[in-house]
């Protein structure tokens, strides 16, 4: 299995700070990654895919980048409503793994 | 708007079998995959499994840890998916979420997540 390792696991910021997460394969995946945000007692819900591609409806503060085994996924400016856990996620070939995840809460 | 409904969940003995249903509408169910995620309490993600559509055969995967236990079926005529869970361990302790899977880009992504519903396995 490929596996995903996330970091930080979590981190402490403040709103208007520009946080980037990081995702590393264990091996290429080309850009068939996945990041998404989940708050507490929530579903998870969709930012990213293909590494790079926002989903509609997400702001335009989120974006996503890398390829191959490195990836990052930038808030540009954190809101109070981005306090959350992100996850990436390959979807490169079976099964597809996720990461262990990214705490963001307030500083 | 896409909705997807999950129910089912509830407490199961150990060794008991148990089946989840995710209800969709907002789209044309029968052209998608379908998948399962699940969550152990105070844990991260962790995929399940997945089924095709009709048109690839209505194939499935599943994750080592819970294959030859757990199936998928769906049921186009009435958009609904179903994780059937036999031989239940305490370790399946989790809220399961269903997903709508597309391929985008050349990747695939859950772009869609039910609400989710908790299984409890425990004596």
């Amino acid at each position: 299995d490929i596996q995903m390792t996330q970091s930080p696991s979590s981190l402490s910021a403040s709103v208007g700070d520009r946080v980037t997460i990081t995702c590393r394969a264990s091996q290429g995946i080309n850009n068939n990654l996945a990041w998404y945000q989940q708050k507490p007692g929530k579903a998870p819900k969709s930012l990213i895919y293909a590494a790079s591609n926002l989903q509609s409806g997400v702001p335009s503060r989120f974006s996503g980048s890398g390829s191959g085994t490195d990836f990052t996924l930038t808030i540009s400016s954190l809101q109070p409503e981005d306090f959350a856990t992100y996850y990436c996620q390959q979807f490169y070939t079976f099964p597809p793994t996720f990461g262990g995840g990214t705490k963001v809460d307030i500083k | 708007e896409v909705q997807l409904v999950e129910s089912g969940g509830g407490l199961v003995q150990p060794g008991r079998s148990l089946r989840l249903s995710c209800s969709a509408s907002g789209f044309t169910f029968g052209d998608y995959i379908m998948g399962w995620v699940r969550q152990a309490p105070g844990k991260g993600l962790e995929w399940v499994g997945l089924i095709r559509s009709k048109a690839y055969g209505e194939t499935t995967e599943f994750a080592a840890s819970v294959k030859d236990r757990f199936t998928i079926l769906r049921d186009d005529s009435k958009s609904i998916a179903y994780l059937q869970m036999n031989s239940l361990k305490t370790e399946d302790t989790a809220v399961y979420y269903c997903g709508r899977v597309g391929y985008i880009a050349g990747s695939g992504v859950t772009d869609y997540w039910g609400q989710g519903t908790l299984v409890t396995v425990s004596s």
